[in-house]
């Protein structure tokens, strides 16, 4: 079935240091591509989402590149920030029954950020 | 500016006690869903519904029960709480998400925390 892996963490970064969070994914056709985050004690937000191949997301400089020869959606920013402490999800739609698709996520990667 | 509104947000239930979690919507959405985060899993999906009256089953069903009676609302029952349902549940909502609408957003309330002793 189609699943999505992503890496552990915790991602431990400095203030303005460049992040990577790789993300990749297995699917049969070409599934729309999200990274949601989680800030402490709150729920989940859309971060980003890319919907076909070659789509960029972006959001709060964040980005991530649908890459379908690769199978991947890796997370970027090129200066990261405290409050940019979050778990960090990576997920792909995947189609259930009567047409409507369902999210599969990721583990989760932990990002903390000091200053 | 309400968008999906989950509660309690926290709860404690002794092993065998029943309960509901509440999940409200004010955006007129079609699909609902509850999920479930574990630590090192993800989230998963629990149960949802495409509309009212029409509910479907999810990966890890089993202990859980819904029903939708209206489009706004989507309760999840717990009908006898085991341990291993502790966990965080998240409901969530959206427009249609199949076909040429599968890049849907799909937005999240913020979660309850259910813990069982």
């Amino acid at each position: 079935g189609n699943s999505v892996t992503q890496m552990e963490g915790p991602v431990t970064l400095s203030e303005e240091a460049f992040l990577t969070i790789n993300c990749t994914y297995t699917a049969t056709g070409y599934p729309s591509l999200f990274w949601y985050v989680q800030y402490p004690g709150e729920g989940l937000q859309l971060l980003l989402k890319a919907t076909k191949a070659d789509d960029k997301g972006s959001n709060k400089g964040f980005e991530a590149t649908y890459r379908k020869e690769t199978t991947s959606f890796h997370l970027e920013k090129g200066s990261v920030q405290v409050s940019d402490s979050a778990v960090c999800f990576c997920a792909l739609s995947d189609l259930i029954s009567g047409g409507y698709n369902k999210l599969i996520f990721g583990a989760g990667t932990r990002l903390a950020v000091h200053p | 500016n309400a968008g999906v509104t989950q509660t309690p947000k926290f709860q404690v239930l002794k092993t065998g006690q029943s309960m509901t979690l509440q999940c409200a919507q004010d955006m007129n959405h079609e699909y609902m869903s509850w999920y479930r985060q574990d630590p090192g899993m993800g989230l998963r999906l629990i149960h949802y519904s495409v509309g009212a009256g029409i509910t479907d089953q999810g990966e890890v069903p089993n202990g859980y029960n819904v029903s939708r009676s209206t489009t706004e609302d989507f309760p999840l029952r717990l009908l006898s709480a085991a341990p291993s349902q502790t966990s965080v549940y998240f409901c969530a909502s959206s427009f249609r998400t199949g076909g040429s609408s599968a890049g849907n957003t799909i937005y999240f309330g913020e979660g309850s925390w259910l813990t069982v002793v």
